[in-house]
């Protein structure tokens, strides 16, 4: 069974400092890898999505993809309050099925 | 451009009644899947449609189906409601699920929120 793995959380992070989101995926065929954010009692909103090994930087937001080891992990600099969200992994395997994790809890701390 | 629509936003149903939830996707997006999400639950994939055609259906019983029209508007229609089906229904959109980003990128719609009771 095709899985995607997020450490649940919760995730606590000072303001100002740097928070790291990973998520590992067992398909070594997937070819699509995306972050979504979802605050309480709201739908998921697209982060950003990468597809090439190495960092894709939006913003305060980097994505890093190493299909090697098969992780995705995004990177939030200068963290804000208002970041404190679930952050949804989610993998597009090799056949065509977007799997999801169960999402990362993270709390920025002023 | 318009977003991923999806209505009604709230709804309160008796136990052993049937619910249809409604879809309008961004214009010009072809692919449209819906998924289940209860408090704490993650994501759980119901179905996918793409022109008309049921593409990828997930885990859930018979009593869950959907349909896409021409106009790539979609329902999915609930019937015989237990309490076990409250929950957030999101519907998302994207040009196409195949293929890499952005064309395979999906969208969330704000979501219908179902109360069985």
């Amino acid at each position: 069974q095709k899985e995607v793995e997020q450490n649940s959380g919760p995730l606590s992070v000072p303001e100002g400092a740097i928070a790291s989101l990973n998520c590992t995926y067992s398909d070594r065929g997937s070819q699509s890898f995306f972050w979504y954010r979802q605050y309480s009692g709201k739908s998921p909103e697209l982060i950003m999505f990468i597809y090439s090994n190495g960092d894709k930087e939006d913003g305060r937001f980097t994505a890093q993809l190493n299909k090697a080891s098969q992780y995705v992990s995004l990177l939030i600099r200068d963290s804000q309050p208002s970041d404190s969200a679930t952050y949804l992994c989610a993998v597009k395997g090799s056949n065509y099925q977007l799997i999801w994790g169960a999402g990362t809890k993270l709390i920025i701390k002023p | 451009k318009a977003g991923v629509t999806q209505t009604p936003r709230y709804l309160i149903k008796t136990r052993g009644q049937q619910v249809t939830l409604s879809c309008s996707p961004i214009s010009g997006h072809r692919s449209v899947s819906w998924y289940q999400q209860t408090p704490g639950q993650g994501l759980q994939f119901l179905f996918e449609y793409f022109s008309e055609t049921q593409r990828n259906k997930g885990n859930f019983p018979g009593r869950f189906s959907g349909r896409q029209f021409s106009n790539s508007r979609s329902e999915m229609n609930v019937s015989t409601l237990e309490l076990g089906d409250s929950a957030l229904y999101l519907c998302a959109s994207s040009l196409d699920s195949g293929g890499l980003p952005p064309g395979n990128t999906i969208y969330f719609g704000e979501g219908s929120w179902l109360t069985v009771v």
